[in-house]
């Protein structure tokens, strides 16, 4: 099967300008994540998609970020205006599992990384 | 809050060697533990799962250990290779078991 899709690979911007992301799962996967990963530091939720309602995004800095995901398949994380210390690695990541995920593996993109000057 | 601690933060063996990676979490009430795999400019790779009933769980060369009451997990690579060099990260579920919360990850190192 072919696995979760993720674009642009690398962004560079300077601080104060806008930037998007895409995330296309695996077929059929109900659930979607993404998640910040900071230089050195492990990933961390921004948001939680169940089909397409938010489930949690209570990590998520709503004043400059926002999330998507029109149809309950693809989704886009968008920051505007962006900050230096947003200079990370995005990653999204999908479940064919809703509810809890005791077993249920998740399946993560490449990532796009952003670098923020 | 769930907590997960991974330590060393940088591990450089020579080939050949066993290896244990430690990881640590604050609140004992966990349905699993995953052990993940990341590559430089890659996503995660999910290697063992290791349910809370389980004591261990194995994987060609790779054995994860759980002791819930003590808040640890090990990961044991045997025989290390250059090729399993790569930042090993562990994660619990929280959020009520809908989300993985993630250690900093160990990056490993094995020299030829």
């Amino acid at each position: 099967e072919a696995g979760v899709a993720q674009s642009p690979r690398y962004k560079i911007i300077e601080k104060r300008q806008s930037v998007a992301f895409w995330c296309n799962p695996i077929s059929g996967h109900a659930t979607l994540y993404w998640y910040q990963q900071i230089l050195g530091q492990g990933p961390k939720l921004l948001i939680q998609f169940q089909n397409n309602g938010v489930v949690d995004d209570s990590q998520l800095p709503k004043d400059r970020f926002s999330a998507e995901r029109l149809k309950g398949v693809d989704s886009t994380l968008k920051i505007q205006p962006a900050k230096l210390e947003d200079s990370a690695v995005y990653l999204c990541a999908s479940s064919p599992k809703t509810g809890a995920i005791y077993n249920s593996p998740l399946h993560f993109g490449n990532g796009t990384r952003l670098t923020v000057t | 809050k769930q907590e997960v601690t991974q330590i060393p933060a940088a591990l450089s063996v020579p080939e050949g060697e066993n290896l244990v990676l430690n990881c640590s979490f604050t609140d004992s009430a966990i349905y699993n533990l995953q052990w993940f795999r990341q590559d430089p400019g890659k996503g995660l790779t999910s290697l063992l799962l290791i349910q809370s009933s389980q004591r261990e769980q194995t994987s060609g060369r790779l054995n994860a250990s759980l002791d819930k009451s003590s808040g640890r997990s090990t990961l044991y690579i045997a025989a290390s290779q250059p090729g399993d060099s790569a930042t090993y990260l562990c994660a619990v579920p929280s959020g009520s078991a809908r989300q993985l919360t993630f250690g900093s990850g160990t990056q490993l190192t094995v020299l030829p």
